[in-house]
């Protein structure tokens, strides 16, 4: 079965670059959420999409900025990068936002900078 | 977010039964119950979910107390590739979108 694709999955930037992290959720899911996990930590939510809207939003730097495109899938926008963002970011999708329907993760896009 | 209390680590041996407890006293009528885990070096991966009533599935089973307080995820017969940290998150019914993380538990699965 179609899972959540994320790419890259490796990215090596330089401090104050932007880099760019794509996701594209399985077909016919109208939901995706992004996440950022240090080293070490608990994935950390960040923000999330419905229907190409922002439903909800999390620990999100204001450097950062996200969309959801009309095929759903789903960019995360990163600028004047930091040693600090250096992490994993994992996207996850599911069928609907709602409380009761599991969501589906993607093996995630590993950022370092330099 | 209503929060849940996990222990920080478990063990268990290979082709035994694991019950992982969670605690979520503060737990609403409309928050679902869900498991999540993360293998190393991976995204985490959906385990079971319920709202009132004890749910079966091909991976685990899920425990949920009357009250609602505390439920207990099932591993029937842990394997090695069961080596995971295991998160227990309440998603609120009225409050959609968001999936929120807390400290899970560190299982450890001896051979």
């Amino acid at each position: 079965a179609a899972g959540v694709i994320q790419s890259p999955r490796h990215l090596i930037k330089e401090k104050r670059e932007t880099a760019t992290l794509k996701c594209y959720p399985i077909p016919r899911h109208d939901t995706v959420y992004w996440y950022q996990q240090g080293p070490g930590q608990d994935p950390q939510f960040l923000i999330s999409f419905y229907e190409k809207m922002q439903s909800d939003k999390g620990s999100i730097p204001d450097r950062f900025s996200a969309q959801q495109f009309s095929d759903y899938h789903s960019e995360l926008n990163m600028s004047s990068l930091e040693l600090g963002d250096s992490a994993l970011y994992f996207c996850a999708s599911s069928s609907t936002g709602q409380a009761r329907t599991e969501a589906f993760f993607g093996q995630g896009t590993r950022l370092t900078v330099v | 977010d209503a929060k849940t209390t996990q222990p920080n680590s478990m063990e268990s041996n290979e082709e035994e039964p694991v019950h992982l407890p969670c605690n979520h006293s503060t737990i609403s009528g409309t928050d679902y119950i869900h498991w999540y885990r993360q293998l190393p070096s991976q995204g985490p991966e959906y385990v079971i979910h319920g709202l009132t009533s004890n749910v079966n599935n091909r991976m685990a089973s899920l425990a949920i107390a009357e009250d609602r307080k505390s439920s207990t995820l099932i591993l029937h017969r842990a394997t090695l590739r069961d080596a995971a940290v295991y998160y227990c998150i309440l998603r609120d019914g009225g409050s959609n979108y968001k999936l929120t993380f807390g400290k899970g538990t560190l299982l450890t699965v001896n051979p």
